[in-house]
């Protein structure tokens, strides 16, 4: 366990369905984290928080929108998304945002 | 710019014999650079970082790996494989301590670790 927790594991939406994922950490820090990982992609940054402001926003489509509303709790909301959205999406956190980041176990993602 | 190539998609090991996972970075700047492990299904964690200090770090799980500057090289071994290393290894290069660039990791594009009994 790492300190940070994901909600839910697993998801199945449609393509006009609203849903969130939830990210909780456990560890005192000032920095959140938002990635996606696609099979045979690395890693993408999409949305990185500190101190509950957002500072990074990687060119994501706005039918990603996040929600930090304080330092311990970061939201990814959906809506209307597309097949090629299917992916794990993988919550971080770090005390600083140039610290080491500490990841959650994903939630999977599955647009239908 | 920043970029971090990991020069094996896939090592196929016995039990009990060392494994090596390369990586090598190109910065302009001195990085810090972590391993990070996925197992299936599950997030990634973190194995051992590089922030400037010693250039043999020692990690988790009995990793290792040593920052070599000449060779640009962050090379991740462990003496003796255990069925349980199994998994996906990311070399990740980061943002030198204190400096403005927001959490941008630069991540490899991972190695796939098989143990063989």
């Amino acid at each position: 366990e790492t300190g940070v927790t994901q909600t839910p594991r697993h998801l199945v939406m449609g393509m006009t369905n609203k849903k969130s994922l939830k990210c909780e950490q456990h560890l005192g820090h000032n920095a959140m984290y938002w990635y996606k990982q696609s099979a045979k992609k690395p890693l993408e940054l999409m949305f990185v928080y500190s101190l509950e402001e957002r500072v990074e926003n990687n060119s994501v489509p706005s039918r990603f929108s996040p929600e930090c509303p304080n330092s311990s709790h970061l939201f990814l909301h959906l809506h209307t998304l597309q097949p090629e959205d299917s992916a794990l999406y993988l919550c971080a956190s770090s005390r600083q945002n140039t610290d080491t980041q500490y990841f959650g176990p994903g939630t999977r993602l599955t647009v239908l | 710019a920043q970029s971090v190539t990991q020069l094996d998609s896939h090592v196929s090991v016995s039990e009990g014999t060392p494994v090596l996972l390369r990586c090598n970075y190109s910065s302009s700047y001195s990085p810090s650079l972590f391993w990070y492990v996925q197992h299936p299904n599950k997030g990634l964690q973190l194995l051992l970082k590089y922030t400037s200090a010693a250039t043999l770090v020692k990690g988790i799980n009995g990793f290792e790996a040593e920052f070599k500057k000449s060779e640009t090289s962050f090379h991740l071994t462990k003496p003796s494989a255990h069925m349980s290393d199994a998994a996906e290894y990311f070399c990740v290069g980061g943002p030198p301590r204190g400096s403005s660039n927001t959490g941008k990791l630069i991540f490899g594009q991972g190695t796939t670790l098989q143990v063989k009994p």
